[in-house]
């Protein structure tokens, strides 16, 4: 089956800092990958999908991943963090034998320092 | 509408209990989820429901129950539960199609706490 890792449970940047989370994925044939952000108490919101049209996927809220087949990454940027950004991030890969199933990481918690 | 409701959005039941939570979608999606989530993990499939025909089950146990009256609604009942059932359950609904690029769409979740 598919899977993501995600290193890095927890990250901790200084407002205006680099966001750089982690994904890795487990795959010979190209993965389709998501990310997902979870503010507490709430449900989880689509950040940004990989759909093979290009590398470079921009997302919402300044958020960007680069797919990069060399290293089996997905992982998500944003050029200055803000204190909003503080959250629960999850990569997600849909499985290629039932796309309506997908594998989730582990989840990676952004903490923002002011 | 691009959003999924979830009601009610808190619950507290004990172990005899029969509560039912509930999920709508108003965005043609013909693919329905339920999800649990227990603190600081991601979430867990439970069941996915594909025109309106349950599709998968994770081996859950049976003191959850799954319905899918239409296309719009999704329900799961519950009954004699665990403390250890304890956590977020989430709804999601997606476009049920071929392509593998159909985002999940997730509700705000319903935190239930079994007593």
């Amino acid at each position: 089956a598919q899977s993501v890792t995600q290193l890095g449970s927890h990250v901790s940047v200084s407002e205006g800092a680099l966001v750089l989370l982690r994904c890795n994925y487990s795959s010979s044939v190209p993965p389709y990958l998501f990310w997902y952000v979870q503010y507490p108490n709430q449900g989880l919101q689509l950040l940004l999908k990989y759909t093979s049209a290009a590398t470079l996927v921009k997302g919402i809220n300044g958020f960007e991943a680069e797919f990069k087949k060399s290293e089996t990454s997905f992982h998500l940027t944003k050029p200055s963090a803000h204190m909003s950004d503080a959250a629960e991030y999850f990569c997600a890969v849909s499985d290629f034998d039932n796309f309506n199933k997908f594998y989730f990481g582990s989840g990676t918690k952004l903490n923002v320092k002011p | 509408d691009t959003e999924v409701t979830q009601t009610p959005k808190h619950l507290v039941m004990g172990m005899t209990n029969k509560k039912s939570l509930k999920c709508e979608q108003h965005m043609g999606h013909r693919a329905m989820y339920w999800y649990k989530q227990k603190a600081k993990k991601p979430p867990e499939l439970m069941f996915v429901y594909s025109y309106e025909k349950l599709s998968i089950n994770e081996s859950v146990p049976s003191r959850f129950s799954p319905e899918c009256p239409n296309s719009s609604l999704l329900n799961l009942h519950l009954h004699a539960l665990q403390p250890e059932d304890s956590a977020l359950y989430l709804c999601a609904s997606s476009l049920q199609g071929s392509s593998p690029y159909n985002e999940q769409f997730f509700g705000p979740g319903t935190r239930l706490t079994v007593l």
